[in-house]
Parts: C-alpha cells; sequence; structure tokens
C-alpha cells in the first residue's frame, strides 16, 4: 500500500515568509507525528496528533511553529516569519496508534530558509 | 545529557567485515526501542522494535538484541548496499509515544 507522503519535497523561502509543509499519513493510521532533523541535531519530536483529541504540542520550539490535521488525515506544519535557524528536513510519521507502535516516515521536506 | 547515544558516529567496513553498532539508554521505564534506516535525502525505514531485556530480532545480515540499558545491531557480512545512517529510538513512560531518537551511525561499506 501507499506509504506516507510529504509535499513539496523541497521549499526555499526568504526570511519572515511563512510556509506550509503537507503531510498525507498511511492510511488507517490514527496516529500522526512531525519531527525536523537538522544537520548534527539528530530528529527531534515536534507535534503529535491522535485521532480526535487535542494535539500535543509540547515539541514545538516557538509559536511561530503551529500544525493541523482535517479529518483525522491529512496534516499541514506552519511556520510563520521565518528565521534561518529553521532550515533543516521536516519529517512526517505515522503509526496505527499512540504508545509502542513503531512510526513509519515519509521522505521529509528539506526547508531552506534565505 | 543525551537520553539515547548511539556509537560509534561512523564505521567504515571492509564488505564482509561483520561488527556491530550500540545504542545506549538512560530512559526509565522503556515502552519500545526502535532501530531505523536512513539513506542520504531519504525518511528513515523501520527495521525493527524490541520491547523487553533479551529480546533478539533478525533480517537478513541485521540482528537487534537489547539489553536492560542498551542495544545492538549486529551487522553479519555486510555488503555495499548495508551503506546508510541507522538510528536508535525509545519510547518510554515520560515520552507519551513520541520517539527519543539517538544521533545515529553513519555506516559506510567498502567492497
Amino acid at each position: 500500500g501507499a506509504g506516507v507522503s510529504q509535499s513539496p519535497s523541497n521549499k526555499v523561502t526568504e526570511k519572515g515568509k511563512d510556509v506550509e509543509l503537507r503531510c498525507d499519513p498511511i492510511s488507517g493510521h490514527t496516529a500522526l507525528y512531525w519531527y525536523r532533523q537538522s544537520l548534527g541535531q539528530g530528529l527531534e519530536f515536534l507535534i503529535y496528533f491522535q485521532g480526535n483529541s487535542a494535539p500535543d504540542k509540547s515539541g514545538l520550539p516557538s509559536d511561530r511553529f503551529s500544525a493541523e490535521r482535517t479529518g483525522g488525515s491529512v496534516s499541514t506544519l506552519t511556520i510563520q516569519r521565518t528565521q534561518q535557524e529553521d532550515s533543516a528536513v521536516y519529517l512526517c510519521a505515522s503509526s496505527q496508534n499512540r504508545g509502542s507502535y513503531e512510526q513509519y516516515f515519509g521522505p521529509g521536506t528539506r526547508l531552506t530558509v534565505t | 545529557e543525551d537520553q539515547v547515544t548511539q556509537s560509534p558516529e561512523a564505521l567504515r567496513l571492509q564488505e564482509g567485515e561483520s561488527s556491530s553498532l550500540n545504542c545506549s539508554y538512560t530512559v526509565s521505564g522503556l515502552r519500545g526501542l526502535f532501530w531505523y534506516r536512513q539513506d542520504p535525502g531519504k525518511g528513515p525505514e523501520f527495521l525493527f522494535t524490541l520491547y523487553s531485556a533479551g529480546e533478539e530480532k533478525e533480517k537478513e545480515r541485521l540482528k537487534a538484541t537489547l539489553t536492560k540499558k542498551e542495544s545492538f545491531l549486529h551487522i553479519t557480512a555486510p555488503k555495499p548496499e548495508d551503506s546508510a545512517t541507522y538510528l536508535c529510538a525509545v519510547t518510554y513512560g515520560g515520552s507519551q509515544g513520541n520517539l527519543i531518537f539517538g544521533k545515529g551511525t553513519k555506516l559506510s561499506v567498502k567492497p
């Protein structure tokens, strides 16, 4: 079956602009995660959605970052007033449920802020 | 202090030269330990989940083991196509399902 898809694959934006990144999870997966992978930093958790529950936003680095998940499926991560330190690969993952279930990752969106 | 530490950071092997990668963790109440493979420009690819000390899982040339404080990924007779970055991650009571990742081991296998 289809895996997790993300778009765009690459995004170059100017400092101060807003960007939207999209994630389509695996069909039937109720849990959706966003992570950020920076050079030399490893993957860090950003935000988590589970069904219709309130999202876990504990990993968001600032209030410039927000995300939503419509209809329990597609998710959009929005970064407002982008800064150069936002440059990274943004990865989306989905799993059957929260907890110990393995997470399956998309190919990521490489964001470059100039 | 990092909760998940992987070593070595980089490993260069000759084709056929077996070795092991290490992942040590300091979290309490481990719920699961995960190994992923990541190729350049791609997202992590799931390999294994281990849940309790003593558990082992195998896939082709890879074998993952788990103790109370660390996990090993053994690579037997590696081939050049095994070259990738291998990531270790854990979930525990405090992470509530979110993966806590190590920084990875970059493996290069030369023919």
